[in-house]
C-alpha cells in the first residue's frame, strides 16, 4: 500500500478552469516530485522540492503550472488555465533523498473537458 | 533524444515461464535504475533497484542483469504468474536522490494462465 497520500484521486475540469492536485508524501522525505503520465505512459517531469525549496523544474510548470511544499501543509500542483491536454494521471512521489528510492502515490486523475 | 528506452512495448508469458525486459540507456552519468510495476488505476509501485557498481540484483523471482559497458539491463521474472500482467516501467538516474528520473515508455506484460 503507497505511504504517499494523494487526493483527488479524480477530478473533472473545463477548459480554463483551475485543476489543483495535493500530496502528503510518505513520513520522513524530504524530497517530494510531480510527474504526469500521459495516456500513452509517458512520464514527464515537472517539478521537485526538498523540503520547501524548488529544486529543479521544466519551463512549462513557470507558466501555468505552480506547485509548493509548504511546512506542516500538503504539498500541491496547481494548474491555473486547464487545457484538454493536459488530461493525464499526475504523480506525486517522495524519496528520503540519499538512498534514492522514488515511492508513488496513486495518482490523481485529471480529464479536462 | 529519449534517455530511457524499453525494446518491447508489449509481451506475453505462459504461466511458470521467465518473462525477460529489457532496456537501454542514453547517459553514463546514470547509476541508479529502479523498475517499477504499475496495474491500471494505480501508481507505480518499486519493484527492484540496482546501482550501476553491481551487475546483478535479486528479489525473490525478480532479478535484474545489468551491463554498465553496453549501457542496458534486462528484469527476469522468474515462474511469471498471471497476478504479474501489467506495466513494467526502467528509470534511471544519477544518484543523488535529488534527481530527476527518466523513464521509459513501458512494457506490458500478459501472463496467460
Amino acid at each position: 500500500n503507497s505511504k504517499v497520500i494523494q487526493t483527488p484521486r479524480y477530478l473533472v475540469k473545463g477548459q480554463g478552469q483551475k485543476a489543483k492536485m495535493r500530496c502528503i508524501p510518505e513520513k520522513g522525505h524530504p524530497v517530494v516530485f510531480w510527474y504526469q503520465q500521459n495516456k500513452n505512459n509517458e512520464f514527464k517531469f515537472l517539478i521537485n522540492f526538498q523540503n520547501q525549496e524548488v529544486l529543479q523544474q521544466i519551463d512549462m510548470t513557470e507558466k501555468r503550472f505552480s506547485a509548493e511544499c509548504p511546512s506542516n501543509s500538503p504539498c500541491s500542483l496547481e494548474i491555473q488555465s486547464s487545457e484538454a491536454g493536459d488530461s493525464a494521471l499526475y504523480l506525486c512521489a517522495s524519496s528520503q533523498g540519499n538512498t534514492g528510492q522514488l515511492y508513488f502515490g496513486e495518482g490523481s486523475k485529471l480529464t479536462v473537458l | 533524444q529519449q534517455q530511457v528506452r524499453q525494446s518491447s512495448q508489449s509481451l506475453t508469458v505462459w504461466e511458470g515461464e521467465t518473462a525477460i525486459l529489457n532496456c537501454s540507456y542514453e547517459n553514463s552519468a546514470f547509476d541508479y535504475f529502479p523498475w517499477y510495476q504499475q496495474f491500471p488505476g494505480e501508481g507505480p509501485a518499486l519493484l527492484i533497484a540496482i546501482r550501476s557498481v553491481s551487475d546483478k540484483k535479486e528479489d525473490g523471482r525478480f532479478t535484474i542483469f545489468f551491463n554498465k559497458r553496453e549501457k542496458n539491463l534486462s528484469l527476469h521474472i522468474k515462474d511469471s504468474q498471471p497476478g504479474d500482467s501489467a506495466t513494467y516501467f526502467c528509470a534511471a538516474s544519477a544518484n543523488t536522490g535529488y534527481q530527476n528520473f527518466y523513464f521509459g515508455k513501458g512494457t506490458s506484460l500478459t501472463v496467460i494462465p
